[in-house]
């Protein structure tokens, strides 16, 4: 199974952009990579994924490397509501499992 | 509509019961996820519905039994659970397509006592 490995926590100040990066060294031909956010034990919410090319959605910007062993989620101007732990996944290829990383927990300061 | 459904919101349980968590989705997906979440780690894959068919069991004890009655819905039916099992269940449904995003439900929180 493809895994990811990401940071366990980063602190980023209020109004500055997130850089959130995850290596997903062992990812195959065609598996996508996802990013979810949990706040406080909700449910994971859905941010953003992509291939190959880089992907932005009002949320966030995808920044997947030329060899797409590691990607970086960048929330462009972090808000307080944006402190959560951020999980970049890969689905395992031709399956419909999503394997979460161990997550990194982003505290946004004001 | 793009909400996962979870019933109950918390549930305390003891040793002996039999209880059941509900899912549901309106979205017409066709897959459905059960995930384990402990405190302070990642969610965890249970099992996997295709079609309302399991395809994946990740290699969960029997006293967690899945079962997907409908498109709509998915139940994960509980008996002689450990305290050990209690947790945050969640559920997710997605299309039964690559490269589509999941959606999960606000979670079920399961205490065994």
């Amino acid at each position: 199974d493809a895994k990811t490995t990401q940071p366990t926590s980063m602190d980023c100040a209020e109004g500055r952009a997130a850089n959130l990066p995850c290596n997903h060294s062992t990812i195959s031909g065609n598996e996508y990579v996802y990013w979810y956010r949990q706040i406080h034990s909700q449910g994971p919410q859905y941010i953003i994924h992509g291939l190959k090319n880089n992907e932005t959605n009002e949320m966030a910007s995808l920044i997947i490397t030329e060899d797409r062993k590691s990607s970086t989620l960048i929330l462009p101007h972090a808000t307080l509501r944006d402190t959560a732990v951020y999980y970049c996944i890969v689905r395992v290829r031709g399956t419909y499992k999503y394997i979460f990383g161990t997550g990194t927990r982003l505290k946004v300061l004001a | 509509d793009t909400e996962v459904t979870q019933t109950p919101k918390h549930l305390v349980m003891g040793m002996t019961n039999k209880k059941s968590l509900k899912c549901e989705q309106h979205m017409g997906h066709r897959a459905m996820y059960w995930y384990k979440q402990k405190a302070k780690k990642p969610p965890e894959l249970m099992f996997v519905y295709s079609y309302e068919k399991l395809s994946i069991n990740e290699s969960v004890p029997s006293r967690f039994s899945p079962e997907c009655p409908n498109s709509s819905l998915l139940n994960l039916h509980l008996h002689a659970l450990q305290p050990e099992d209690s947790a945050l269940y969640l559920c997710a449904s997605s299309q039964e397509a690559m490269g589509v995003e999941a959606f999960f439900g606000q979670g079920t929180r399961l205490t065994v006592v």
